[in-house]
C-alpha cells in the first residue's frame, strides 16, 4: 500500500545465515511486484520481479513467493552476506504495463559479520 | 542493462530559487517517466507520471505549479522545482519504463539529492 512509515523495521542476520524479508501489498489487481535495494544515497536496484500468475520466482541466491489470496509478498536471500546490507523494498504494479508503482515501507537489513 | 542516469547528483541552493533536475535514459527509449521523492528512513512516494509528448499525472497533493515536469522526447525527463523551500531538501530519484513491448521493470536513476538553504 501506500508507503508512510517513518521507522524502518531492521532484520539483523548472521553472514552466511538465510534473510526473509516481508511485505503486504494493497491492491488485489496488481499483475507485477518487484523487490529493490536500496543503499544509502543510490537509487533503487532491481534484485527480482513476479508476475500475478506465479507464486514462486528464483534468481541468483534470492527467491521471491507470492501469496495473493492474502496479499503477502516475500523475499529470501541465501547465504547472506556483509553486501546484502541495504534497505529492502517491495513494489506493487497496479494497472499493467507502463503503469506507476506503489511502494512498501521499506525493512533495513544488516548483516553481522 | 537499461540505464538511466540524471543531473545533478546534488544541488544545494538558496529558498526562493528554482533547481531543474534531468532525467536521461542512456541506452533505450522511454514512453513514461516517474519522478519520486524520499525523505530520510521513508520510502519513496511517487510524485508524478510523465509521458512523452503529453502533460504529466500528478499524485495526489503534489502540487503540479511548484514540481515542473516536462519530458519532451523519448530519452529525456526535467523535474523543476520551482521556489524551493527548505521543506523541498529531499532526495529525488526518476525511473523509466521502457516502450511496449520491453521489460516489464521500471528502471531506476541514481537519485538527486537537493537541499535548500
Amino acid at each position: 500500500g501506500e508507503s508512510v512509515g517513518l521507522h524502518l523495521p531492521t532484520l539483523s542476520v548472521q553472514e552466511g545465515d538465510n534473510s526473509i524479508i516481508n511485505c503486504a501489498y494493497s491492491n488485489s489487481a496488481s499483475d507485477y511486484f518487484i523487490w529493490y535495494k536500496q543503499e544509502s544515497g543510490k537509487g533503487p536496484q532491481f534484485i527480482i520481479d513476479i508476475r500475478s500468475n506465479m507464486d514462486k520466482r528464483q534468481g541468483q541466491r534470492v527467491t521471491v513467493l507470492l501469496n495473493k489470496t492474502v496479499k503477502h509478498l516475500s523475499l529470501q536471500i541465501a547465504a547472506t552476506q556483509p553486501g546484502d546490507s541495504a534497505v529492502y523494498f517491495c513494489a506493487e504494479r497496479i494497472g499493467g504495463y507502463g503503469n506507476k508503482l506503489v511502494f512498501g515501507a521499506g525493512t533495513i537489513l544488516r548483516v553481522k559479520s | 542493462g537499461a540505464v538511466v542516469s540524471q543531473h545533478p547528483s546534488r544541488v544545494i541552493c538558496k529558498s526562493g530559487t528554482s533547481v531543474k533536475i534531468e532525467c536521461r535514459s542512456l541506452d533505450f527509449q522511454a514512453t513514461t517517466m516517474f519522478w519520486y521523492r524520499q525523505f530520510p528512513k521513508q520510502s519513496l512516494m511517487l510524485m508524478a507520471t510523465s509521458n512523452e509528448g503529453s502533460k504529466a499525472t500528478y499524485e495526489q497533493g503534489v502540487e503540479k505549479d511548484k514540481f515542473l515536469i516536462n519530458h519532451a522526447s523519448l530519452t529525456l525527463s526535467t523535474l523543476t522545482v520551482t521556489s524551493a523551500h527548505p521543506e523541498d531538501s529531499s532526495f529525488y530519484i526518476c525511473s523509466a519504463s521502457a516502450l511496449a513491448g520491453g521489460p516489464d521493470e521500471q528502471f531506476f536513476g541514481p537519485g538527486t539529492r537537493l537541499t535548500v538553504l
